[in-house]
């Protein structure tokens, strides 16, 4: 299988606890984004990756959100001292930006199959 | 800025019937549109895209998208459901910097036998 693929698919965790996700992209995606999705609605853009550099970061990734691609390949997400509001999927996109120069290429993005969290 | 609104959150349609689900953008400059099917508890699966080439998009499982730039909409359509297109759809546009999604609030599609 090489699609986006992300661990794990379910985590329940106590309020207050800290969680890490792992999300490995499809190999020759150089992108990589984190979205998080909320019982009926649409997917919501977090941040996203360029090789290893984090390029951009909503404001809904408050301080205790942090994401990391150390070498450019899988990514992290990792969310201290949860709170039941954090509850949501989060899914992890990657993308191949063949872009040169001026030119802007973008390629679709594909989707893991998310990772749900509760916190009770 | 981009954004989508998907007009109706729940749609009911008889098996073998036409399936038809709305989407109208905003962007300032011409849009990167796409279709999405995610089915419970599931990630997301491209149907169809459109990147400003043709604007009738044909996509996988009979689904076909039309932009039309006079009413700013992308509705997704096909000609005759089955109940395994059962599914919450989500139409998508894309930033003109960063590449990140903006979607929309979704449509959860019901297929009656």
């Amino acid at each position: 299988d090489t699609g986006v693929s992300q661990d794990p698919r379910h985590k329940i965790t106590k309020r207050g606890q800290n969680v890490t996700f792992r999300c490995d992209p499809i190999s020759e995606h150089n992108r990589l984004y984190w979205y998080r999705q909320t019982l009926g609605q649409g997917p919501e853009f977090l941040t996203y990756f360029q090789n290893e550099a984090q390029l951009e970061k909503s404001r809904l990734l408050s301080d205790r959100f942090s994401a990391e691609r150390p070498k450019g390949s899988f990514s992290t997400l990792e969310i201290q001292r949860t709170e039941q509001g954090d509850s949501a999927m989060y899914l992890c996109a990657s993308s191949r930006d063949a872009s040169s120069g001026v030119v802007r290429v973008y390629d679709t993005q594909y989707f893991g199959p998310g990772t749900r969290l509760t916190v009770l | 800025a981009q954004s989508v609104t998907q007009l109706g959150s729940h749609v009911s349609v008889s098996e073998g019937a036409l399936v038809l689900l709305r989407c109208n953008y905003s962007s300032s400059v011409p849009p990167y549109l796409f279709w999405y099917v995610q089915y419970p508890n599931q990630g997301l699966q491209l149907l169809l895209k459109y990147t400003s080439a043709a604007t009738l998009v044909k996509g996988i499982n009979g689904f076909e998208a039309e932009f039309k730039k006079s009413e700013t909409s992308f509705h997704l359509t096909k000609p005759s459901a089955h109940m395994s297109d059962a599914a919450e759809y989500f139409c998508a546009v894309r930033a003109n910097t960063g590449n990140q999604f903006y979607f929309g609030t979704g449509t959860s599609l019901t297929v009656i036998p």
